[in-house]
């Protein structure tokens, strides 16, 4: 089945500085890959989508300059948070739609948990 | 604003007990309901429903979808801890691109030995 990875798994970091998160669709390929945000015992919300070769869209409440978004390839999408806060401080997951069948099947990757000091 | 209502939020139930989650929905043109399990990381696909009336089943698992009433139902038989997961009920609709989805609130189930 469709494979979706992030990296990396969990991640520490001191308040102010910036952190990569990588999505990469493993045996297929993805247009469209989104990024979401979850907080303990909640669902998903939705941040944005990202777009292979064109910016991302944001949800509306999501500052895109300090979630940056870059779709580089068909096959990975990372999401920088820039000038992390404690209160970034979540849980990130990633979800690619397969390319060559078009549905809303979403493959998710395992996660990121990120923690700001 | 779309919107997915899931209920209860949370249950708890002892194994062999059966289960029933709700997913209700006001989307424009809809298009797909989707549900997930969710234990400690990555949400895994369960089922995706399009049609009215149609079940889909897997081992303990079944689905099935009311556009009329627009709800969906997902019902696990003889329950084992394993189960314990959030669910997660998601709809995709029509104006915005494959995959982006509206997801409910999620229903926590824990099941007791």
């Amino acid at each position: 089945g469709a494979v979706v990875s992030q990296h990396p798994s969990w991640v520490i970091c001191k308040s102010g500085t910036s952190v990569k998160i990588e999505c990469r669709s493993l045996d297929f390929q993805a247009t469209t890959m989104f990024w979401y945000r979850q907080f303990p015992k909640q669902s998903l919300m939705l941040m944005a989508t990202s777009n292979e070769g064109s910016k991302a869209t944001y949800e509306q409440g999501v500052e895109k300059d300090k979630f940056l978004i870059n779709h580089a390839s068909l096959t990975l999408s990372t999401l920088t948070v820039t000038s992390a806060h404690p209160e970034d401080s979540s849980f990130y997951i990633c979800s690619a739609e397969d390319s060559s069948t078009p549905t809303d099947t979403q493959y998710f990757g395992p996660g990121t948990r990120l923690t700001v000091l | 604003e779309d919107k997915v209502v899931q209920s209860p939020l949370s249950l708890v139930v002892h194994e062999g007990d059966t289960v029933t989650l709700n997913c209700s929905y006001e989307v424009t043109n809809f298009r797909s309901l989707l549900w997930y399990k969710q234990e400690k990381k990555a949400p895994t696909f369960l089922f995706m429903l399009t049609s009215s009336g149609i079940e889909k089943k897997s081992g303990r698992l079944s689905s099935i979808l009311d556009k009329k009433e627009l709800f969906s139902i997902l019902n696990i038989t003889a329950t084992q801890t394993g189960d314990s997961a959030i669910y997660l009920c998601a709809v995709g609709a029509g104006g915005t691109s494959y995959g982006k989805l509206t997801f409910g609130q999620g229903t926590i189930l824990t099941v007791h030995p």
